[in-house]
C-alpha cells in the first residue's frame, strides 16, 4: 500500500511568494494532520482534520497560513505571503482511529527553504 | 497539557548491544497512547511502536520494546541487538484519549549514533 504522499519534496522560494504544500493520505485514514518541524521548535501540530472538517488549526502561526482539505484523498497547506521564518520541514500524516487506539503515519516532508 | 520529556540528547551505542532510550511524560489523562518514531538523517519519520495506558503487556515490536512504568510515567524504548541502520533520531509522543483530541505531543528527540 501507498504510505502518506507529500509534494513537492524540496521547495525554494522568495520571500513574499506563495507557497502550497500537498498531501495524500493514506486511503482508508479519516485523520490527517500537518506539522512543522525546525531545530528551534521540534515538531509542532499546525492542524488536524478529521473527515475533511478542520477540527484544531490552534497550531496554525499566523494569518499567512490556511489549510484545505476539500475531499478524503487530498490536503494543502498554504503560506502566503511567505516569510524566512517559515523554512522547515512540513509534514503531513495520516491516521484512522480504531478502538481507540490510532497511529499517525507520516509523509516523506517537504523540505520549505524562504530566501 | 502534556508533556514528553527527553532527557538524553544523544546517546552512543556499540554495534549488538542493546540500548535505552528514556521518555518521562506528564498528563492528567487516565487513558493515552504513547508512541515512538525514529527519523534517520533522510528526514521521514517512521512509526516505531505503540502502547495503551491500559495495556498489561509491554508492547514489542521485533528487536524494539517499550519498557511501560505507569506509576513512574515512563516509557522507555529498548533497542535489541542494535545495528548500525538504527543511528537516527528518535522521538516519543503521547496522546490523550479523553479531551485533548487527536493531538500527538513529541518530546525533542534523543539522536542515537551506533557505531562498529
Amino acid at each position: 500500500d501507498a504510505g502518506v504522499i507529500q509534494s513537492p519534496r524540496h521547495e525554494v522560494t522568495e520571500m513574499g511568494q506563495e507557497v502550497t504544500l500537498r498531501c495524500k493520505p493514506i486511503s482508508g485514514h479519516d485523520y490527517l494532520f500537518w506539522y512543522r518541524q525546525t531545530m528551534m521548535r521540534g515538531l509542532e501540530l499546525l492542524i488536524y482534520f478529521n473527515n475533511n472538517v478542520p477540527i484544531d488549526d490552534s497550531g496554525m502561526p499566523e494569518d499567512r497560513f490556511s489549510a484545505k482539505m476539500p475531499n478524503a484523498s487530498f490536503s494543502t497547506l498554504k503560506i502566503q505571503p511567505s516569510e524566512p521564518r517559515d523554512s522547515a520541514v512540513y509534514f503531513c500524516a495520516s491516521s484512522f482511529i480504531s478502538r481507540g487506539a490510532d497511529t499517525q503515519y507520516f509523509g516523506p516532508g517537504t523540505r520549505l527553504t524562504v530566501l | 497539557a502534556q508533556k514528553i520529556t527527553q532527557t538524553q540528547p544523544g546517546m552512543f551505542v556499540q554495534e549488538k548491544e542493546a540500548v535505552t532510550l528514556d521518555c518521562t511524560y506528564d498528563t492528567s489523562d487516565q487513558s493515552y497512547g504513547l508512541f515512538w518514531y525514529k527519523q534517520p538523517s533522510s528526514g521521514e519519520m517512521i512509526f516505531l511502536i505503540y502502547q495503551g495506558s491500559y495495556d498489561e503487556q509491554n508492547a514489542t515490536e521485533g528487536r524494539y520494546s517499550l519498557n511501560f512504568q505507569k506509576a513512574r510515567k515512563s516509557a522507555n524504548l529498548v533497542i535489541s541487538a542494535s545495528q548500525l541502520g538504527d543511528s537516527a533520531m528518535y522521538f516519543c509522543a503521547m496522546r490523550p484519549f479523553t479531551g485533548g483530541g487527536n493531538k500527538l505531543t513529541f518530546g525533542t528527540g534523543t539522536q542515537l549514533k551506533v557505531e562498529l
